[in-house]
């Protein structure tokens, strides 16, 4: 199985400020068909999760551009340019390359 | 608009089964794979297999393998995840997700108590 794994566990935020979230895979994400199989989710308080970005770097439909995604192979980051009260809760990546889908641990968002 | 819409909370004993539905709404329920998902309270995200709708194809996480089974019934545009011989760590949220399309359904909590 791809191991995920996020750090940090917690981050507390100015509102205003950035954040940056890290996803490593234990293998690579890059599939034979050119694409990169990670995705990233927040998790609001008692609500489903609902997606940021797909294939690494792609903005889901209605995501504000303040999230940004990036990276490659097996290191990937989630960035938030200027952190909002609305962008509290829990941030998971997930890889879909191979089967078992895998997520990472999650990084929970606070804002100061 | 895209909607998965999930069954209610369910309370079962150890050993007894649970089956959780998933109605789909706003797209073509065939096109898209069903995936399940469950979330014990506190902690994170654990994927527990798929469905592809139009074939009837499953594939399962290999920690549930013999206790899971995911059907569907087109006509009414609904999946489903039956888990059996059910243990209290079987407690959880969970969830359907047609994942390309980025909808989930709004979970069912399933407690699992006797």
């Amino acid at each position: 199985d791809i191991v995920m794994t996020q750090t940090p566990l917690s981050l507390s935020v100015t509102p205003g400020q950035p954040a940056s979230i890290s996803c490593k895979s234990s293998q690579s994400l890059l599939h034979s068909d050119g694409k990169t199989y990670l995705y990233w989710y927040l998790q609001k308080p008692g609500q489903p999760p609902q997606l940021l970005t797909y294939e690494d770097s792609n903005r889901f439909s209605g995501v504000p551009d303040r999230f940004s995604g990036s990276g490659s192979g097996t290191d990937f980051t989630l960035k938030i340019s200027r952190v909002e009260a609305e962008d509290v809760g829990v941030y998971y990546c997930m890889q879909s390359k191979q089967l078992p889908l895998t997520f990472g641990g999650g990084t929970k968002v606070e804002i100061k | 608009q895209v909607q998965l819409v999930q069954s209610g909370a369910e309370v079962k004993k150890p050993g007894a089964s649970v089956k959780v539905s998933c109605k789909a709404s706003g797209y073509t329920f065939t096109s898209y794979d069903v995936n399940w998902v469950r979330q014990a309270t506190g902690q994170g995200l654990e994927w527990m297999g798929w469905m592809t709708p139009n074939s009837g194809n499953t594939g399962y996480a290999q920690k549930f393998q013999g206790r899971v089974t995911m059907t569907r019934n087109i006509s009414i545009s609904t999946a489903y995840m039956e888990l059996s011989s059910l243990r209290s760590e079987d407690t959880a949220v969970y969830y359907c997700a047609a994942m390309t399309t980025g909808t989930w359904g709004q979970g069912t909590q399933v407690t699992v108590s006797s």
